[in-house]
C-alpha cells in the first residue's frame, strides 16, 4: 500500500528564517510527486510535479526537490504569507490515477 | 486562474434533505474527477473516483447510495449527498487531472463547506 509521511507535523519559523519540509514516500513505481498548498477553508493550490529523482523546481521562495524516497520543499527566506499547510502526494501509475496524500505540514511564519 | 470549479461553496441543509455540488474542469476535459473529503485540521480522504460514461469507484467505508456521483460529461462531475445528516457536515474537494498541463498535474476545485442542520 502506498503510503505518504510528512514531517514535521507543524512548523514555526521566524520571518526570514529558512528551512525544509519532508515528503518521505513508499510506492511502487512512482509517476509523479505533487506539493500543494492549502490555506484553511480552500482547496489546495498547486506548486510542484516532480517525476524522477534528481529534479528540482523552483517557484518565488520555494524549492522542490526530490530523491527515491523523498521529497522536500524548502522554503527560503520565508515571509508571514507563506504560512498555510502544505501537502504531499504521489500518484503511482498513469493507468490508475489514484493520488495518496500525505497529512501535511501546518507552516506559521511569524513577523 | 482556477483550472477546476466547484459550486457552491457554501451550502446549508436540513437534516434529512439531500445536496447537490458540482465540479467543473474550465478549458480541460477530463475523464476522470475525484472526490474529497476533509475534517478539521487532516488531509484529505478519497472517497471516489469519478469516471465520465461510466460509475464512480467507490473507497472502502464510503457509502455509494448516500454518496451519489454522476460525471455526465467531460467537463462536469456533481456529488450529491442524499439524506444527508449532521455527521456528513464536512468540507469536500473534487479534483480533476489535466494531462496538458506540466504532464498531468491534478488540479482541485475550491471546496464546499457542508452543514447539515
Amino acid at each position: 500500500e502506498d503510503q505518504v509521511t510528512q514531517s514535521p507535523e507543524a512548523l514555526r519559523l521566524q520571518e526570514g528564517e529558512s528551512s525544509s519540509l519532508n515528503c518521505s514516500y513508499t510506492v511502487s513505481g512512482l509517476r509523479g510527486l505533487f506539493w500543494y498548498r492549502q490555506d484553511p477553508g480552500k482547496g489546495p493550490e498547486f506548486l510542484f510535479t516532480l517525476y524522477s529523482a534528481g529534479e528540482e523546481k523552483e517557484k518565488e521562495r520555494l524549492k522542490a526537490t526530490l530523491t527515491k524516497k523523498e521529497s522536500f520543499l524548502h522554503i527560503t527566506a520565508p515571509k508571514p504569507e507563506d504560512s498555510a499547510t502544505y501537502l504531499c502526494a504521489v500518484s503511482e501509475a498513469m493507468g490508475y490515477q489514484k493520488v495518496t496524500f500525505g497529512t501535511g505540514t501546518k507552516l506559521q511564519v511569524i513577523p | 486562474g482556477a483550472v477546476v470549479s466547484q459550486h457552491p461553496s457554501w451550502v446549508i441543509c436540513k437534516s434529512g434533505t439531500s445536496v447537490k455540488i458540482e465540479c467543473r474542469s474550465l478549458d480541460f476535459q477530463a475523464t476522470t474527477m475525484f472526490w474529497y473529503r476533509q475534517f478539521p485540521k487532516q488531509s484529505l480522504m478519497l472517497m471516489a473516483t469519478s469516471n465520465e460514461g461510466s460509475k464512480a469507484t467507490y473507497e472502502q467505508g464510503v457509502e455509494k447510495d448516500k454518496f451519489l456521483i454522476n460525471h455526465a460529461s467531460l467537463t462536469l462531475s456533481t456529488l450529491t449527498v442524499t439524506s444527508a445528516h449532521p455527521e456528513d457536515s464536512s468540507f469536500y474537494i473534487c479534483s480533476a487531472r489535466d494531462f496538458r498541463r506540466s504532464g498531468n498535474t491534478i488540479y482541485f476545485g475550491e471546496g464546499s463547506w457542508l452543514t447539515v442542520v
